[in-house]
């Protein structure tokens, strides 16, 4: 089945720098790429996704990239702020019809103020 | 704060014994994931539905997990006989559809199996 790794389990970047967290995935059949966020106490939260279609997608300070070559995507995000620190999760799936997420082990980021 | 109501936010079982929990989706959507994640923060998929039929379960959910979404009712999982390995916290998730959307969270029910 799918498998989906990410490569840094914890980042620490200061406050105004950017952070990027890096995901690769098994499946070459995987369409849809989302990335959600946890922070300490509250649920998952969806915080952006990119469909195959696509290479990049931008939503104000975050950026998505996806390499289907390399079968990697990664979340980009600039002048980081100290409520951006939460356990980013990324995923991947496929299927029109009944499909399941299938998720990383989270990346801890820390922004320091 | 989070639409999907999950109840209880902690259970505790003892070995062998049933363990259930329930969920609220969003209003308006028809489609239910139940995953559990582990304190290494390792999700498993369980079970999908759409209203009240299943799309998509694994083989441990078949066995001795059962889950259910009845209309008008919460949508609830249960652990037929606990084991030590079930201990996680079980993540509730609803979407408007059924083709690759948004899902949205519960805070989950963390279940300590004794």
């Amino acid at each position: 089945g799918e498998k989906v790794e990410q490569h840094e389990s914890t980042l620490s970047v200061r406050e105004g720098d950017s952070a990027v967290i890096n995901c690769t995935y098994t499946d070459t059949a995987s369409s849809y790429f989302p990335w959600y966020k946890q922070e300490a106490g509250k649920s998952l939260h969806f915080v952006i996704d990119i469909r195959s279609n696509v290479d990049r997608k931008q939503s104000q300070r975050l950026t998505v990239l996806l390499d289907k070559k390399a079968k990697r995507f990664s979340l980009h995000i600039t002048a980081t702020q100290p409520e951006d620190s939460a356990i980013y999760f990324c995923a991947a799936s496929w299927g029109n019809m009944g499909y399941k997420l299938t998720f990383g082990t989270g990346t801890s980021l820390l922004v320091d103020p | 704060n989070s639409k999907v109501i999950q109840t209880p936010r902690y259970l505790v079982k003892g070995q062998g014994q049933k363990a259930k929990m329930r969920c609220i989706p969003e209003k308006g959507h028809p489609v239910v994931f139940w995953y559990q994640q582990n304190k290494n923060n390792e999700f498993k998929f369980l079970i999908n539905f759409q209203n009240q039929e299943v799309l998509q379960q694994i083989d441990m959910t078949e066995k001795r997990f059962s889950a259910e979404c009845p209309s008008n009712s919460p949508c609830s999982l249960e652990i037929q006989s606990s084991e030590a390995g079930d201990s996680a916290l079980y993540l509730c998730a609803s979407s408007r559809g059924v083709s690759n959307e948004r899902l949205f969270f519960g805070h989950g029910t963390k279940l300590s199996v004794l």
